[in-house]
């Protein structure tokens, strides 16, 4: 079976500074895509970034980068000078190419960000 | 991305009763989904909503618990039937433009269910 593990539940940065929220994977397929997305007390899910397994070089967005280590089974996300706005639930997803559109969800990141 | 909404954004409900949560999105998607979100916990599919056709359920998902609609490639409804305590949870619509596992899926805003 697919599963994502976040082993951190918690974590706190201070504003400005940089966190990297953890993210395993297990699984037997080749092609596949992974994600973070973020869930602020809104509840609304927000994309964050996302990786293509195929594509060695790291994905980023702005102040989001990943660091994606395929033979590990690793994709961290790492936050440049965090902002107060960045606190929320962060769940890393991961998507294979023979499921079709499903994607399965780790247990989920709590950030906090002090001011 | 893709524009979508939920209604109700939120509701408390007896035991035993039903809610039919509706999703709208403002544009036509190949792929629409509903998650369950308990308490405290990740997500977790319920469902994939076929339009034209029954719904695909997941394991541990019945149809005569959580019926799906999908008259068009806009909408979708959730039902959630003979509700109990433990029903009590967040309920999300996603949608993806294609099947391809390449392609991104957004969520709509969620909605957030209460069973006394």
């Amino acid at each position: 079976a697919q599963t994502v593990t976040q082993s951190q539940p918690e974590m706190s940065v201070q504003e400005a500074e940089t966190v990297t929220l953890s993210c395993t994977y297990d699984t037997s397929e080749s092609d596949y895509y992974l994600f973070w997305y973020k869930q602020p007390p809104s509840r609304q899910m927000i994309l964050v970034i996302r990786q293509e397994a195929y594509k060695q070089q790291n994905a980023t967005e702005n102040r989001f980068s990943v660091n994606f280590q395929k033979a590990a089974k690793s994709f961290s996300l790492k936050i440049s000078d965090s902002q107060l706005g960045d606190a929320a639930m962060y769940f890393c997803a991961y998507r294979p190419e023979t499921s079709g559109s499903r994607l399965t969800f780790g247990e989920g990141t709590q950030l906090t960000v002090n001011p | 991305s893709a524009v979508i909404s939920q209604k109700p954004s939120r509701d408390i409900c007896q035991r035993g009763t039903s809610l039919t949560i509706q999703c709208q999105v403002d544009s036509q998607v190949t792929m629409m989904f509903w998650y369950r979100q308990q308490p405290g916990q990740s997500l977790t599919l319920i469902a994939t909503a076929n339009q034209g056709s029954e719904a695909t359920y997941e394991s541990g998902f019945v149809i005569d618990k959580f019926p799906i609609s999908r008259p068009n490639l806009t909408f979708s409804t959730l039902t959630v039937s003979n509700m109990s305590p433990e029903d009590s949870s967040i309920y999300l619509c996603s949608v993806a433009r294609g099947p391809h596992y390449t392609d991104t899926q957004y969520f709509g805003p969620g909605t957030r269910l209460t069973v006394l």
